[in-house]
Parts: structure tokens; C-alpha cells; sequence
């Protein structure tokens, strides 16, 4: 069974542009979520999608957002990139909205210049 | 939201030592993980584990929901074993995962 898979793996972006990050979950789970881990502060929950429906979003400004195709993959848009925005974007999926373990992929590495 | 602390910051052990490294949480939990983000920053499940115990290898856990804390065992470590130890906690209708600040485990020969 192919586990969570993210594309690209890294990436190099100057001030100002926009990014998009994508993320296939785990055959048959339906909710994705985005997580943010930047040097020294941590994971951050940013954003969960289940069933094509934005569900929840954490303490992130609106330039970050996103979409849940129908085959339940995901985009991560960054528009307005800042030198902050530097971090290993992970992506998990999981079977049950509530309870399921959250399964990660191997995360895009974002660097800003 | 639910708060998780993790103890201790840094560990370092000699090959084929035993360790332990505990996880508290401010409230009960339906979801408890582990996981073991290794150099290349992969961020590997150990255990999914919001009650009981569980056994993989050389490595165990127990979480204890109702005193709100959980332990991850290490026997016999290797220099692989190195790397940073995240438990993770998701409590009441709350959809993410809060994540603890991480165990920082350094495996010598």
C-alpha cells in the first residue's frame, strides 16, 4: 500500500511569489491535513480537508489556503511568500475524521530567499 | 485547546542502552501518536496508542488516559535510532494533532 505522497520535495522561491505544494493521501482515507514545521517553532497544524470541504484552518493569515480534489488529493496554495513562510510543509491523511491515526508523507521542503 | 509537554528535551545514551520518554497531556484524549522524525526529517508513526500498551520491536508504549500521560520505551538503542521523538495528541471534536516540543535523542557507539 503506497503510503502519503508530496510533491516537489523541495523547493527555492524568492519573496512575494506564490507556491503550491501537493499531497496524495493513503487509498481510501478521506481527510487530509497540512502541517507546518518551521525552525524553531515546531508542528503547526495550518489546515485539515475531509470529503472536499475546507473543515478547519489553524492560526495562519488567509495567504495560505487550499483544495481537496474529488480523488480526495490536495493543494496547498502560499501566495504573498515571506522569508517566514521557510519550513517543511507536511501532509497526513487518515481513515476516520475523529479517531484515525494521522499518516505522514515525507514533506516538501520550502526555502525563501 | 490540549496542551502536550514532553520530558526530557535531550537525551543522549550509549549503544544498547534503555530509555524512556514521557508525554503529558492537559486533557483527555481520543488520538495519542508517536513518531520518530528521523535526519532527513521523515516523520515516522511509532504508535498509534490513545490507551494500553503496545509493543513494536524494540520499542513499547503506554498511555495511561486517565492520569494523562504516556511513556515511550527504547531497549537496546542504536545509533539509529537518533533522531527527534514527537508525541502527538488530539482531544474532544478537535480535528488536528497538537504536537509536543520533541524528545532530542542521540545514540553513540
Amino acid at each position: 500500500e503506497a503510503g502519503v505522497t508530496q510533491s516537489p520535495t523541495h523547493l527555492i522561491k524568492t519573496r512575494g511569489q506564490q507556491v503550491t505544494l501537493r499531497c496524495s493521501p493513503i487509498s481510501g482515507h478521506t481527510s487530509v491535513y497540512w502541517y507546518q514545521q518551521a525552525l524553531g517553532l515546531g508542528l503547526q497544524f495550518l489546515l485539515w480537508y475531509d470529503e472536499g470541504e475546507e473543515r478547519n484552518r489553524g492560526n495562519f493569515p488567509p495567504r495560505f489556503s487550499g483544495r481537496q480534489f474529488p480523488n480526495y488529493s490536495s493543494e496547498l496554495n502560499v501566495n504573498a511568500l515571506e522569508l517566514e513562510d521557510s519550513a517543511l510543509y507536511l501532509c497526513a491523511s487518515s481513515l476516520l475524521q475523529a479517531n484515525g491515526a494521522q499518516h505522514f508523507g515525507d514533506g516538501t521542503r520550502l526555502s525563501i530567499l | 485547546g490540549i496542551q502536550v509537554e514532553q520530558s526530557p528535551p535531550d537525551l543522549i545514551l550509549q549503544e544498547g542502552a534503555n530509555s524512556t520518554l514521557r508525554c503529558n497531556f492537559s486533557d483527555s484524549v481520543n488520538n495519542l501518536q508517536w513518531f520518530h522524525q528521523n535526519p532527513w526529517g521523515q516523520l515516522i508513526n511509532l504508535f498509534y496508542i490513545p490507551s494500553g500498551t503496545k509493543q513494536n520491536g524494540r520499542l513499547s508504549a503506554t498511555t495511561v488516559a486517565t492520569e494523562r500521560y504516556s511513556l515511550l520505551y527504547i531497549s537496546s538503542s542504536q545509533t539509529t535510532d537518533s533522531g527527534v521523538y514527537f508525541c502527538a495528541a488530539r482531544g474532544g471534536t478537535a480535528s488536528k494533532l497538537t504536537f509536543g516540543t520533541g524528545t532530542r535523542l542521540q545514540v553513540t557507539l
